[in-house]
Parts: structure tokens; sequence; C-alpha cells
């Protein structure tokens, strides 16, 4: 079945400084890839969606300029936090679809930011 | 409309127990409903899911009811175990891929032994 591949699982920064989480479609292609934020015991927030090749989508109420995506590849989406404070910190997953599975949305194991 | 309703918030049953979590939808064009169980600290895992061309999916354990007249969907675990527990959400989408990809609150189940 697809597999999608997140790093760091978990990563401890300090304040005022970047981090990047890589999200990875290990045996298929994905054009769009999403990124959503989970607070404690709270649903999954969709942040924004990667396009390979284009900007990404962001949805209303997410900085753009503080969360940076890159989709360089059909198998590799980038989310940078940049200048991070310790109301980043939180819960990322991505997910990614794979056309070959009617239902094919399958999610990363999630990246657990703190930001010190 | 781009709400995904789901109940409980909690729920508690005992080894074997049959856990039901409901789920309601507005937005018409919604055409794929699939349950999403999670454990802390781990991402979402696709457990099933169902298109409204059917009223029931079943998979191991696990089933899907569906009323497409109604706008409701529920997820059943036949036998439950403490393996079990963990929080599940339900989710809709149509097939603009990914767009209008909803996620309902979540529900967290405990399966005492």
């Amino acid at each position: 079945g697809a597999v999608v591949s997140q790093h760091p699982s978990r990563v401890i920064c300090k304040s005022g400084t970047s981090v990047k989480i890589e999200c990875r479609s290990l045996d298929f292609q994905a054009t769009t890839m999403f990124w959503y934020r989970q607070f404690p015991k709270k649903s999954l927030m969709l942040m924004a969606t990667s396009n390979e090749g284009s900007k990404a989508t962001y949805e209303q109420g997410v900085e753009k300029d503080k969360f940076l995506i890159n989709h360089a590849s059909l198998t590799l989406s980038t989310l940078t936090v940049t200048s991070a404070h310790p109301e980043d910190s939180s819960f990322y997953i991505c997910s990614a679809r794979d056309l070959g599975q009617w239902n094919g949305y399958t999610f990363g194991s999630g990246t657990r930011l703190t930001v010190v | 409309q781009q709400q995904v309703k789901q109940s409980p918030q909690s729920l508690i049953v005992q080894k074997g127990g049959i856990p039901i979590i409901n789920c309601a939808y507005e937005n018409t064009a919604f055409d794929y409903f699939p349950w999403y169980q999670q454990f802390p600290g781990k991402g979402p895992a696709l457990l099933i899911a169902i298109r409204p061309d059917v009223s029931e999916k079943k998979e191991g354990r696990f089933t899907i009811s569906f009323n497409k007249s109604a706008k409701q969907f529920s997820l059943h675990i036949m036998d439950s175990q403490p393996g079990d527990s963990a929080t599940y959400f339900c989710a809709a989408s149509s097939d603009n891929y990914g767009q209008n990809f909803v996620f309902g609150p979540g529900t967290r189940l405990s399966v005492l032994p």
C-alpha cells in the first residue's frame, strides 16, 4: 500500500530558529500533498495544500511567510516553520494521495514540534 | 456546509462491546467517507472508507453504515478490544482531489479489559 514517510518524528528547537519537516511518498508519486496541524486532543486542521512545481495554497488564517512549503519533486514536500515561537509548538502531519487507489489518502506519522 | 459533525466526543466500552460512532455532513458534493484511527503521537491511519453508492461496508471487525438521505454515516466496531483504544476521526471529501476534505472533531474510544 501507499506509504508516506515524515521526518523528523519529533524536534525541539529554540525560539527564533527555523525547522524543516519533510514529507515523502515512498512508493507513489504525489503531485499534491497536504499539511495539517493538530493541537492536543483536537482534530486535524488543514494548513495548506502543496502543489508540485507551483505555489502552495494556504488556508485562511495560515501565515504563508511563517510556514514555507516547497514541493520540489513528485515525492517530496517540505514544511519550514520560520522564526519559530512557542505557540508554533504542535503536531504537524502531512498526507498525500495515491491516485492508483480510490481511497488513497495516506498520512505520515507526524512531527512533534516543541519550541523552547 | 463544510463541517462534519461527530459524536460522541468520548466513549468507554467493555471488551467485547460494540462502540458506535456517528457522523453527519451537510455538503452533498461529498462522495468519499473514510474513517481514520489515530494512536497518541502517530499520524492517522485509514481504517475503512465508503462511497455513497452502498449503504454498508464491512472490513474485519469494522463496519460503516451509510444513510445518504439523512447525510449520516457511522462506524461500528465489533468485539472491541483494548487495542482498539484510540481516537477515531470520520472525514468526508469530494473527488476534487483533496479539496473539501474535512475531518470530524474525533472520538476518543477507551476499551476496558
